[in-house]
């Protein structure tokens, strides 16, 4: 089936650091790829996203570009704020008819001032 | 700004009694989704209503777990009897429809800590 792999975290980084989470994922047909995003205590917040192929999502300085050949959808930005700091998970929307999402792991990422 | 509502935030009880947890999605979604997120790991899809049907519930536990939408609108989902296993973050997501393009919206969640 389905599934999505997620770098394993923590990520920590100084603050204006350059970050990265990787992500790649298994699927038939061509998926739609999202960014959420988890801060302490709240629920998940679409970060950004994109529907096909070569497609970048951007938001808030991130962005993702959709990468068929490498089956990736990898996350970043150029400089992080302490304010960043939260659980990054990747996920893809299931073509088998109920487009439900799949989702990574979850990689947690700390920025320290 | 519209949310989808949650309720309780938290939740503790003991092994073998019931809990129930209520979702009210974001007006006029027709789709509503129930996860469960164990601690460390990704959401895990329970149930998936298209309106007042629901369309997946491969993943739900049949025999202790229970979703409705009776009315289309707000949903509950029921586990009885608890088990110590049943301690995750439970979370309910509403989108207008259901397509691949589709955002999910997510509520607060739900902590259950089963004793």
């Amino acid at each position: 089936g389905d599934s999505v792999t997620q770098m394993e975290g923590p990520v920590t980084l100084s603050e204006e650091a350059f970050l990265t989470i990787n992500c790649t994922y298994t699927a038939t047909g061509y998926p739609s790829l999202f960014w959420y995003v988890q801060y302490p205590g709240e629920g998940l917040q679409l970060l950004l996203k994109a529907t096909k192929a070569d497609d970048k999502g951007s938001n808030k300085g991130f962005e993702a570009t959709y990468r068929k050949e490498t089956t990736s959808f990898h996350l970043e930005k150029g400089s992080v704020q302490v304010s960043d700091s939260a659980v990054y998970f990747c996920a893809l929307s299931d073509q088998g008819g109920t487009y439900k999402y799949i989702f990574g792991t979850g990689t947690r990422l700390k920025v320290l001032a | 700004e519209a949310e989808v509502a949650q309720s309780p935030r938290y939740k503790i009880t003991e092994k073998s009694q019931a809990v129930a947890f209520w979702c009210d999605p974001i007006s006029g979604h027709a789709t509503l989704y129930w996860y469960r997120q164990i601690l460390g790991q990704g959401p895990e899809l329970l149930v998936q209503f298209q309106d007042e049907s629901v369309v997946d519930d491969s993943q739900l536990p049949k025999d202790r777990f229970s979703a409705e939408r009776l009315k289309g609108v707000d949903s509950t989902l029921k586990i009885q009897p608890a088990e110590l296993g049943d301690s995750a973050m439970y979370l309910c997501a509403s989108s207008p429809r259901t397509d691949s393009y589709n955002e999910q919206f997510f509520g607060p969640g739900t902590r259950l800590t089963v004793l």
